[in-house]
């Protein structure tokens, strides 16, 4: 079953906004990482969050982690729209397998 | 990050034939794994393919339909054996940077079984 739940699981903005994606868990985790999926392609690693860390920047995204919520969001900001894709969250629990989420479709109206 | 590279980019197979899929890495890695892709749905874990031992398969997956190669650090192969439409998918692999949890994926296999 899947381990991570993203929200919404579509969004759609306009080029210059803000988006957040959010994604839940079940279980304990040792990390949590983010990846972008353009039009049915490979998975572009974005970043890494750990169990111990609240919140990552990379360029123009933020992550942030409650695992007492057993959440995270990604927020990226000022998108474009090269940003239009799907999101995914992915989980991995003390072994090496990664659990996905079931994705969020971003679409950026230039 | 890790490069890395699969043969082929997309396929269009006849059901009942089978398809191998070639991952190649850039760098040598312990483990290597599979996954799955349905259309519009997000990824699951095929198995965990190790370097001189039978490769893991996960629940639902079994050796005699997927079977797997890893001949060495930095190549494997996944065969999907007498393919139905079902089995149209993006097949992708995937490595754990070394030193590093970050898991890398390669850009997929798009295949389409008619």
């Amino acid at each position: 079953s899947q381990q991570g739940e993203e929200d919404p699981q579509a969004l759609s903005i306009q080029e210059g906004e803000n988006a957040t994606m959010n994604c839940s868990y079940k279980t304990s985790i040792n990390n949590l990482q983010w990846y972008r999926q353009n039009s049915g392609r490979g998975l572009v690693h974005l970043i890494l969050i750990r169990s111990n860390e609240r919140e990552k920047h990379s360029g123009r995204l933020r992550v942030t982690l409650d695992t007492s919520k057993k959440s995270s969001s990604l927020l990226i900001t000022a998108s474009r729209a090269a940003d239009t894709a799907s999101y995914f969250c992915a989980t991995r629990a003390g072994s090496y397998q990664l659990t996905f989420g079931k994705g969020t479709k971003l679409s950026v109206i230039p | 990050s890790a490069v890395i590279s699969q043969k082929p980019s997309r396929d269009i197979c006849q059901r009942g034939t089978s398809l191998t899929i070639q991952c190649q890495v850039d760098s040598q890695v312990t483990m290597m794994f599979w996954y799955r892709q349905q259309p519009g749905q997000s990824l699951t874990l095929i198995a965990t393919a190790n370097q001189g031992s039978e490769a893991t398969y996960e629940s639902g997956f079994v050796i005699d339909k997927f079977p797997i190669s890893r001949p060495n650090l930095t190549f494997s192969t996944l065969t999907v054996s007498n393919m139905s439409p079902e089995d149209s998918s993006i097949y992708l692999c995937s490595v754990d940077r070394t030193g590093s949890e970050e898991q890398f994926f390669g850009p997929g296999t798009r295949l389409t079984v008619l």
